[in-house]
Formats: C-alpha cells, structure tokens, sequence
C-alpha cells in the first residue's frame, strides 16, 4: 500500500499569511495527488486535483504543485474561513489519505 | 443541484451488520465510479470502497475486505455498502463520494454514523 505524509501535524497561523503543508507518499505517484479541506462536523470538499489543477468553484488563494513523491499545498493570503483540515490523497494505485494539517488560528 | 445524501446509519452490535445508502441526483450517476469514505471519531478520513460506473468492478480496504459489499442501482441511482461482522473499529461517519478527475473524489455527501457498540 503507499503511504501519505503530511507535515506539519498542525500550524498556526494569522489572516493574510502564507501557509505551505508539504505531502510526501511512499512511492511515485506521477500527479495523482488530491486535496481536501475539512471543516469540523463537515464533509470534505476537494480543491485540488492531479497536484496543481484548481477544482472549480475554489479560489485561486489555493495552488498545488509536485510530483512523484513531493507536493505541496499553498495557501496565499490566508482567510478566516480557510482555518481547517487539509488532506492530501493518492489515487495513483487505489486511494489513501495523508493524515491531515489542521490550521489553526494563532 | 449535484447531491448525495447517505442514509442508514445507527447502533449496532459487534458481529452484527448493517446496510448503508447513498442516493444521488442531479448527475449522470450511471457514468461515475462512486465511493465510499469513513472517519473515526477525532481521526483522519479513510478510503472503505470503490465500484465503478457499471457495477462490473469493485475494490475494497484490506480492513474491510470480506466484511463489506458495495452495490449500486444505476436505475435507482443509488450505491450502497453492506456491513457485516462489524467490529468496534468500524464505527465512523461514512461518507459516500463521487469519482472526478484525476481519480479523484469530487462530490460528497454529508456522512452516516455507525455506532458499534454492546
């Protein structure tokens, strides 16, 4: 099975900031790298898909990058309604979840 | 408007079963691999179970393989996920979710909590 390392755990961080949560599997998996924002008691929503293409509907604040086993996760200019989880996810061989950021409100 | 709705959900005891559902609408549901999703209580998500557009393939976790059965209706426009032998550990909000692009999964539904529990 590959395995998804997100780093760090969790972050805190202000409005405005710029925030990089870095995802790393255990193999190469070209660009099939996804990611989810998770707010409490919510169901996940996708932002990225295949590592950098934005989904539509998410604001361009959010960019991904990477490929083979490195990607990251950029949040520009942080806004009070980006405080969550994000998750990264393979679907290069079934599917598997890194274990999850949760940005904080410092 | 593009929804999943997942029902089903309840206490159940350990060793016994349960049939969860997923009903879709406002999509082409019989084009789309469907999944299904779960998370523990204060844990991360966790992929259960993938069937494609057709029902002619399925995959599973190895923690559930065995244990569980996903099905659709494409006339029903419905998936499901059939539990049985159900431990402690399964307990979650399950989430149903649409395939997308780049395999990933682009629609959810708002989950259904099991309760494993005697």
């Amino acid at each position: 099975d590959i395995q998804m390392t997100q780093s760090p755990s969790s972050l805190s961080a202000s409005v405005g900031d710029r925030v990089t949560i870095t995802c790393r599997s255990s193999m190469t998996i070209s660009n099939y790298l996804n990611w989810y924002q998770q707010k409490p008691g919510k169901a996940p929503k996708l932002l990225i898909y295949t590592a950098s293409t934005l989904q539509s509907g998410v604001p361009s604040r959010f960019s991904g990058s990477g490929s083979g086993t490195y990607f990251t996760l950029t949040i520009t200019s942080l806004q009070p309604e980006d405080f969550a989880t994000y998750y990264c996810q393979q679907s290069y061989i079934n599917w598997t979840f890194g274990q999850g950021t949760k940005v904080e409100f410092k | 408007e593009v929804q999943l709705v997942e029902s089903g959900g309840g206490l159940v005891l350990p060793g016994g079963s349960l049939r969860l559902s997923c009903a879709a609408s406002g999509f082409s549901f019989s084009g789309y691999w469907m999944h299904w999703v779960r998370q523990a209580p204060g844990k991360g998500l966790v992929w259960v179970s993938r069937i494609n557009h057709d029902a002619t393939g399925t995959i599973y976790a190895d923690s559930v393989k065995g244990r569980f059965t996903i099905s659709r209706d494409n006339a029903e426009n419905t998936v499901h996920l059939q539990m049985t032998s159900l431990r402690a550990e399964d307990a979650a909000v399950y989430y149903c979710a649409r395939g997308g692009s780049g395999y990933s999964l682009d629609v959810w539904g708002q989950g259904t909590t099991v309760i494993v529990s005697s």
